[in-house]
């Protein structure tokens, strides 16, 4: 059962801030967050591996609360670069990711 | 270095054909898989290596056939596919065979079309 990401899609101003969450019917042992651009590979943002733990890159940062079974990523002053499909995924202890449907942000100037 | 580098980066076949797909990575990963992902979906996974050998098949069709010759190197071959198999093939590593702590590195994709 794949998790599940809101919103679907999001389009914002440069200099805005977002969130997208992501939530899960499963117990998650980590929950990783990747970015992807049209034809491009899906690149590694973030792995968050212990409920409560907050990571940040730049102006990109991540919680997760596993009692909830839900993650959440803050994007802050958003570039132009940040444009693409952003997608959780929650990690198993036998090497399987089981990714999020994806949440499409658009950033314009 | 978190490159993993995948040939080649597009192609046709017909439903008749075979052809390979080839993974490479030079960092040493213990495990690898293979993702295949269509238009606007998240990616699914096919299968898993791990030490070289497969430890996952998501029940995929046995005209996907993987190979892993070493420890840096995985193949995918390709028989018989049928037009609804066309999507983007991911292949990522990651160190360890354990997702909960590990990270996945993924490669720029092979784009086939079936015709």
């Amino acid at each position: 059962q794949q998790p599940v990401q809101s919103p679907q899609a999001v389009i914002l101003r440069e200099g805005e801030d977002a969130v997208i969450n992501c939530s899960s019917s499963k117990a998650l042992y980590s929950v990783h967050w990747y970015r992807q651009k049209h034809g491009e590979a899906p690149v590694f943002l973030m792995i968050l591996l212990k409920g409560g733990e907050q990571k940040g890159h730049e102006k990109i940062s991540a919680s997760f609360n596993e009692k909830k079974q839900q993650s959440s990523l803050y994007l802050t002053a958003s570039q132009l670069s940040y444009s693409g499909t952003y997608f959780c995924s929650g990690g198993t202890s036998y090497g399987k990711l089981t990714f999020g449907q994806g949440t499409i942000l658009t950033v314009h100037p | 270095d978190t490159e993993v580098t995948q040939t080649p980066k597009h192609l046709v076949m017909g439903m008749t054909n075979k052809k390979s797909l080839k993974c490479e990575q030079h960092m040493g990963h213990r495990a690898m898989y293979w993702y295949k992902q269509k238009a606007k979906k998240p990616p699914e996974l096919m299968f898993v290596y791990s030490y070289e050998k497969l430890s996952i098949n998501e029940s995929v069709p046995s005209r996907f056939s993987p190979e892993c010759p070493n420890s840096s190197l995985l193949n995918l071959h390709l028989h018989a596919l049928q037009p609804e198999d066309s999507a983007l093939y991911l292949c990522a590593s990651s160190p360890g065979t354990r997702s909960s702590t590990d990270t996945q590195y993924f490669g720029p994709g092979t784009r086939l079309t079936v015709l």
